[in-house]
C-alpha cells in the first residue's frame, strides 16, 4: 500500500517551452502533496505543498509563477515548469502525506536544452 | 528554525561490518523523526517513523534508535545491497505535514 506514481519518468525540453509533471497517489486518498527538487549529490529541497481544493503554498524564493502547481484531486497532482531554462534542469520528486507518514514517488528527471 | 544534521557524510563499509548512522536534529516539539533509503536515480523509500524518546524500530539488518537530540540508524552485517544514500528528516508541530530534511549519509558496502 502507500504507492506514489510520477509521470514522465524523464523528460526533455526546449528552452522556453512548459513541462507538466504529474503525481498520483495510487492506493490512498491525499489531501495533501509536496514538491521537491533535488541536485546531484544534494538533499531534497521542499518548493511548495499542494493542498487539495487550495492553491498551493510555496517555500521562499520559488516562484509561483513558473512552478505551477494544481492538486485538482485527492489523487492528482501537477507541477507545470513554465518557460523552462537550462537552470531548471533537475531532480523533481512529489509525496503524498498519508496516514502520519510520508510516501515519496520514484522522481521525474527534467532536462532543459 | 528546524534544523537536521547527518553524520557522516559519507561512510565506507566491508561486508558483515557493523555500524551507525546519526542524525542530529533541533526542532521545536518534534512530531516525527522519519528514515529513508534513497537509491541513485530515484525517489525515497520510507524505512522508519519515530515519534518519542526510546522509540526504537527493526527492518531486518536495520534497526533505527530515537533520544531528545538525535537518531540512530544501526546496520548490522549489512550487505552490498544495503549501498544507498539514507536520509533523515524532522517533522515538527509548528510545520503541519512538511518534512525538513538532513543532507543525508551515503553508504556504501564493499563485498
Amino acid at each position: 500500500g502507500a504507492v506514489v506514481s510520477q509521470h514522465p519518468s524523464w523528460v526533455i525540453c526546449k528552452s522556453g517551452t512548459s513541462v507538466k509533471i504529474e503525481c498520483r497517489s495510487l492506493d490512498f486518498q491525499a489531501t495533501t502533496m509536496f514538491w521537491y527538487r533535488q541536485f546531484p549529490k544534494q538533499s531534497l529541497m521542499l518548493m511548495a505543498t499542494s493542498n487539495e481544493g487550495s492553491k498551493a503554498t510555496y517555500e521562499q524564493g520559488v516562484e509561483k509563477d513558473k512552478f505551477l502547481i494544481n492538486h485538482a484531486s485527492l489523487t492528482l497532482s501537477t507541477l507545470t515548469v513554465t518557460s523552462a531554462h537550462p537552470e531548471d534542469s533537475s531532480f523533481y520528486i512529489c509525496s503524498a502525506h498519508y496516514s502520519y507518514e510520508q510516501y515519496f514517488g520514484p522522481g521525474t528527471r527534467l532536462t532543459v536544452t | 528554525e528546524d534544523q537536521v544534521t547527518q553524520s557522516p557524510e559519507a561512510l565506507r563499509l566491508q561486508e558483515g561490518e557493523s555500524s551507525s548512522l546519526n542524525c542530529s536534529y533541533t526542532v521545536s516539539g518534534l512530531r516525527g523523526l522519519f528514515w529513508y533509503r534513497q537509491d541513485p536515480g530515484k525517489g525515497p523509500e520510507f524505512l522508519f517513523t519515530l515519534y518519542s524518546a526510546g522509540e526504537e524500530k527493526e527492518k531486518e539488518r536495520l534497526k533505527a534508535t530515537l533520544t531528545k537530540k538525535e537518531s540512530f540508524l544501526h546496520i548490522t552485517a549489512p550487505k552490498p545491497e544495503d549501498s544507498a544514500t539514507y536520509l533523515c528528516a524532522v517533522q515538527a508541530g509548528s510545520s503541519g505535514s512538511r518534512l525538513t530534511f538532513g543532507e543525508g549519509t551515503q553508504l556504501t558496502v564493499n563485498p
